[in-house]
């Protein structure tokens, strides 16, 4: 069974608005969670790496105002799109690490921005 | 810098055949791989891993090779099913031990019945 949740698995929402993605492990605690973006036939990029207790650590190039990223909690991660246009419509993947190094991913969340 | 990269984006092969899927990589500091198996619209799924102390390791019907000689990597197929079709990526941990995964383009395997 998956050990990763993602939720919610789909969401639109309106141009202008913000929306949040969570993502949790369920049967372990996660102090390191990551955050993708897929583009169809694409692969996964890196957007960010979630640290319990502490601010997220961006990639380059990806706007911290714009997908905020908490982790307020050893099981629980949020990425937050706000102000969400319709080219921040894509595919949203989540990871948490386990014990030494490996990693679950969730199952991804379609976000589509009308 | 640092990348991964597959020699194939599609590979069809017959049920019942054996697949191989390859992977190259360029940080030969990385000590951590990974092989994801990816149906459409869903998340990745761990498939099996190696570490760089480590040439070969082996699953359920799939097998893994390291060539750290040459920064290869291989995923083999064994007996491959109509439900191995999916899209395959190869990931290696960046350089520091930081847990963060750097993907290959992936590879769309089709398993013709």
């Amino acid at each position: 069974g998956a050990v990763v949740s993602q939720h919610p698995s789909r969401v639109i929402c309106k141009s202008g608005t913000s929306v949040k993605i969570e993502c949790r492990s369920l049967d372990f605690q996660a102090t390191t969670m990551f955050w993708y973006r897929q583009f169809p036939k694409q692969s996964l990029m890196l957007m960010a790496t979630s640290n319990e207790g502490s601010k997220a650590t961006y990639e380059q190039g990806v706007e911290k105002d714009k997908f905020l990223i908490n982790h307020a909690s050893l099981t629980l991660s949020t990425l937050t799109v706000t102000s969400a246009h319709p080219e921040d419509s894509s595919f949203y993947i989540c990871s948490a690490r386990r014990y030494g190094n490996t990693i679950y991913f969730g199952e991804g969340s379609w976000l589509t921005v009308v | 810098g640092e990348s991964v990269g597959l020699h194939l984006p599609t590979l069809s092969v017959q049920e019942g055949d054996n697949s191989i899927i390859n992977c190259a990589y360029s940080n030969s500091a990385s000590d951590y791989f990974i092989w994801y198996k990816q149906e459409s619209g869903k998340g990745p799924q761990f498939i099996i891993d190696i570490r760089s102390n480590m040439d070969k390791r082996q699953g359920q019907r799939v097998t893994v090779l390291l060539n750290k000689t040459v920064k290869h990597l291989s995923l083999q197929i064994a007996a491959t099913q109509p439900g191995d079709s999916a899209v395959y990526f190869c990931a290696e941990t960046a350089s520091g031990n930081t847990g963060k995964l750097i993907f290959g383009q992936g590879t769309t395997l089709q398993v013709k019945p």
